[in-house]
């Protein structure tokens, strides 16, 4: 079985600071990882995603995350949040053979000008 | 545009009726994925397909559920005798596994929102 867990359900910063969305994993076999984000009404667009290697991952829009294997964390974080950030965002695992990716129940990011 | 298409993007049907939704996804794109989300959750995964294949059903998907892609390209979920409870942000997202993308990326369409009276 797999499953995620984001621990916090609202993370609030100011613009021009860092950000950090946290996000702990539970998974057979080695993990592919994933980070999305949802606007209101909207579907899930892809920001990045964790296959092995670098531990630090590059995305979209600035965003970063960090692969921790020892800790089962993958959290996504940028080093200068902007007002058009807020928005909720969904990590998501899945098991290297598995078709179906398990989703976390999200975190609200509200960045305040 | 390129991207994940859904239909209708809202419906609103009465309890005990029929619906039925309808997902394109991205071009050649050989797998297909349905998932629902109600308010306050992440996409819960219903089913997926391989082609025109059906590889894996959730246990959520009960008898009134099923979803079809006869051709391999695009896919239908049909609910009969709707209920209350099956109020919900019903998503599809497709992904392309092959030897260039063996993550299985998904990339999401705009989702359709049920409302059942």
């Amino acid at each position: 079985a797999q499953s995620v867990a984001q621990p916090e359900d609202q993370v609030n910063v100011a613009e021009g600071n860092p950000l950090t969305v946290k996000c702990t994993y539970s998974v057979s076999g080695n993990p592919y990882l994933f980070w999305y984000v949802q606007y209101p009404n909207r579907g899930l667009q892809f920001l990045l995603k964790y296959i092995t290697g670098d531990n630090l991952v590059k995305g979209s829009y600035g965003f970063e995350a960090e692969f921790n294997k020892s800790q089962t964390s993958f959290h996504l974080k940028k080093p200068s949040a902007l007002v058009s950030d807020s928005a909720l965002y969904f990590c998501a695992v899945r098991n290297t053979n598995a078709g179906k990716s398990t989703f976390g129940d999200g975190t609200t990011l509200t960045v305040k000008p | 545009d390129t991207g994940v298409s859904q239909n209708p993007r809202h419906k609103i049907t009465k309890r005990g009726q029929n619906v039925t939704f309808r997902c394109d996804p991205i071009s050649e794109h050989n797998r297909l994925y349905w998932y629902r989300q109600t308010l306050g959750q992440g996409p819960e995964f219903l089913t997926y397909f391989q082609n025109e294949a059906q590889l894996e059903k959730s246990r959520l998907l009960s008898d009134r559920f099923s979803a079809e892609r006869p051709k391999g390209s695009f896919s239908t979920l049909e609910i009969q005798r709707t209920e209350q409870g099956d109020s919900a942000m019903y998503l599809c997202a497709s992904s392309s596994l092959s030897t260039s993308d063996f993550t299985d990326t998904q990339y999401f369409g705009p989702g359709t929102r049920l409302t059942v009276l």
